[in-house]
């Protein structure tokens, strides 16, 4: 079973709809982030989140949101999705695993592509 | 401004032979580098990272080689494989301040193995 799973893998939405997107790990990490891919920009960072109570702005925040349910559990939502959010968006884990050292490489998800029409 | 560079966006060599990638970064503070691996339709996957602290780490056939002064790192890989196609992502980190371990990414170089 993959260590971070995504749901849904594939969505189309219409202008205006609210969508949510969700990540959930096994890895045990305390860090989770979502970031955004677009062809030729590279990986760009929207919300991360290093614990369940702590929420913080990434690069791109604007026009998305954030909820951290528990340690495992990260989900990301478009209030009133636009053309310009079609995008192939990545959740990703980091941090320590119980009480062990932490470290900054992270662990992805499959990605959801996201198309609004 | 991007702090983290990747200026070549693909990338063709011939099988069995060595791929290198390039990566500079302006951010003095960056102290941790990572590679990832992106297959189409797939997430990406760490391949291999190195500490400040280290200018060599090398795993099988895969090496990377951090020239701080430079601020730059290469990835090695000896020999290309037709399955090492992918677009490979530099990365970077600074731990200090509030955005402790946050990565920023370079835009990817797509490499094309051909048999």
């Amino acid at each position: 079973d993959a260590d971070v799973t995504q749901t849904p893998r594939n969505r189309i939405t219409k202008t205006g709809k609210r969508i949510m997107l969700e990540c959930s790990q096994t890895k045990g990490h305390d860090r989770m982030y979502w970031y955004r891919q677009d062809p030729g920009l590279g990986l760009r960072l929207i919300y991360y989140s290093f614990d369940v109570k702590d929420i913080n702005k990434g690069e791109i925040s604007d026009g998305y949101s954030v909820s951290r349910q528990a340690q495992a559990k990260f989900s990301l939502s478009l209030e009133s999705a636009i053309p310009n959010q079609t995008a192939l968006y990545f959740c990703a884990t980091s941090g320590r695993v119980g009480a062990g050292p932490s470290t900054d490489t992270q662990y992805f998800g499959p990605g959801t592509r996201l198309t609004v029409l | 401004d991007q702090q983290v560079k990747q200026n070549s966006p693909s990338l063709s060599v011939q099988e069995g032979r060595i791929s290198i990638l390039n990566c500079d970064y302006t951010n003095s503070m960056f102290d941790y580098f990572l590679w990832y691996k992106k297959y189409p339709a797939e997430g990406p996957t760490f391949l291999i990272s190195i500490s400040s602290i280290k200018d060599k780490n090398e795993d099988g056939r895969f090496t990377v080689f951090l020239n701080k002064s430079a601020k730059h790192l290469s990835l090695h890989i000896v020999p290309s494989q037709p399955g090492d196609s992918a677009v490979y992502f530099c990365a970077a980190s600074a731990n200090y301040g509030g955005s402790q371990g946050n990565l920023i990414f370079g835009k990817g170089t797509k490499l094309s193995v051909k048999p």
